[in-house]
């Protein structure tokens, strides 16, 4: 399969807490991308990280990358319930044109 | 002023007909996406257009027929329609092909009774 994995697949925390989410993929790739889906809506894009760039900050958002174990994570800092939503990971597989969307992670923040 | 839209949001029909859903980006971007996800929320990728020129066409019933006017509008043609069919159907454009950022419509949900 080309499309990447999500783990966990739903993750629930209190308000305040920090939400980590991590993505595996298989295959060679020029970029990682991580996009929102709140319930009912359309893919929100968060974050673009390069292969060759190891680490990216955007807001509450960290987003790691390790090409040699072929994985990524996205922190999202002091969650709000604003951030429940379910959470993709998405590679730029080399030599092709489109996204390969993962299977996502289901993100309840409790008030 | 919505940067991707899609209509209708809602289409519920019976089986065997045909329906078509429109999108239109006016972002000025040349790529356009149509992607399908199921009940269990996997996005799968069915056609791509860049510049009105179909560049991805993926394993899809050919039941199913987009098609590209001009760089700013796909539409999504489907005939028959099957049970198997429901699901939402999201329209999105990038800049280009090749891996860029994506931006998504908000869906067409399809009930096929």
């Amino acid at each position: 399969s080309q499309q990447g994995e999500e783990d966990p697949q739903a993750l629930s925390i209190q308000e305040g807490e920090n939400a980590t989410m991590n993505c595996s993929y298989k295959t060679s790739i020029n970029n990682l991308q991580w996009y929102r889906q709140n319930s009912g809506r359309g893919l929100v894009h968060l974050i673009l990280i390069r292969s060759n760039e190891r680490e990216k900050h955007s807001g509450r958002l960290r987003v790691t990358l390790d090409t040699s174990k072929k994985s990524s994570s996205l922190l999202i800092t002091a969650s709000r319930a604003a951030d429940t939503a379910s959470y993709f990971c998405a590679t730029a597989q080399t030599g092709a044109n489109n996204l390969f969307f993962g299977t996502g992670t289901r993100l309840t923040v409790i008030p | 002023d919505t940067a991707v839209s899609q209509t209708p949001k809602y289409l519920v029909t019976q089986m065997g007909n045909d329906k078509s859903i429109k999108c239109e980006q006016n972002l000025g971007h040349d790529t356009m996406y149509w992607y399908k996800q199921d009940s269990k929320k996997f996005l799968k990728i069915m056609f791509s257009y860049n510049n009105k020129e179909l560049i991805i066409n993926e394993t899809v019933p050919n039941r199913f027929s987009p098609k590209s006017p001009d760089k700013a509008h796909l539409n999504l043609h489907i005939n028959s329609l099957e049970l198997g069919d429901s699901a939402v159907y999201f329209c999105a454009s990038s800049q280009t092909s090749g891996g860029v950022a994506q931006y998504f419509g908000p869906g067409t949900r399809l009930l096929v009774l």
